[in-house]
């Protein structure tokens, strides 16, 4: 069964540094891959996904993610973090006629 | 477009109680999926429908159930409820054969209290 990891709950970065969220996956057919945010009592927001087009994948407010078969990964950057990037971030895949599975999260703190 | 609606947004029952949370999808979207978030413990998924049909169910007791209408709405019901019960629970839509390229839209969840 497919599972996702997300290394680390919680990530803290300064105001206008790298942001760096981590995920592998674990299956050996490359899924496809998807990360949301989730702002305080709210929903789950799609940021971006890879459906195997392209390795390198741009999303919603600066976010991207490069999909690295090798490493079973696929972790989410943005160049410079912004206060309103503080959220909880998940990763998740789909693979086969299963529902989408989800890694635990990780909640990013923006420090001014 | 309309979203995914739920209703309520909050709800406060008495353990042993039944709770029903009701879910809309955007138009269009046939597929229904019900996940559960505890603090602490991340999307649990719960149940998949889909033109009507339960296509799947995550490792939950059968106290938790649920269906789908003709008009692809849903709900949750929640039997018998425990303290352990309490959290967010989030309804997600897709269109008709498109998880792997469209991935899911989520409503903003119904906010399940037990006491």
């Amino acid at each position: 069964a497919q599972s996702v990891t997300q290394l680390g709950s919680h990530v803290s970065v300064s105001e206008g540094a790298l942001v760096l969220l981590r995920c592998n996956y674990s299956s050996s057919v490359p899924p496809y891959l998807f990360w949301y945010v989730q702002y305080p009592n709210q929903g789950l927001q799609l940021l971006l996904k890879y459906t195997s087009a392209a390795t390198l994948v741009k999303g919603i407010n600066g976010f991207e993610a490069e999909f690295k078969k090798s490493e079973t990964s696929f972790h989410l950057t943005k160049p410079s973090a912004h206060m309103s990037d503080a959220a909880e971030y998940f990763c998740a895949a789909y693979s086969g006629n299963t529902p989408l599975v989800f890694g635990k999260g990780t909640r990013l703190s923006v420090i001014a | 477009e309309a979203g995914v609606t739920q209703s309520p947004t909050h709800l406060i029952k008495t353990r042993g109680q039944q709770a029903t949370l009701r879910c809309s999808p955007i138009s269009g979207h046939t597929s229904v999926y019900w996940y559960q978030q505890a603090l602490g413990l991340g999307l649990q998924f719960l149940l998949w429908y889909d033109e009507g049909e339960e296509r799947n169910r995550g490792n939950f007791p059968p106290r938790f159930s649920g269906r789908q209408f003709p008009n692809y709405s849903s709900e949750l019901n929640v039997n018998a409820l425990e303290l352990e019960d309490s959290a967010l629970y989030l309804c997600a839509s897709s269109p008709p054969g498109q998880q792997a390229n469209y991935g899911y839209t989520f409503g903003s969840g119904t906010r399940l209290t037990v006491v």
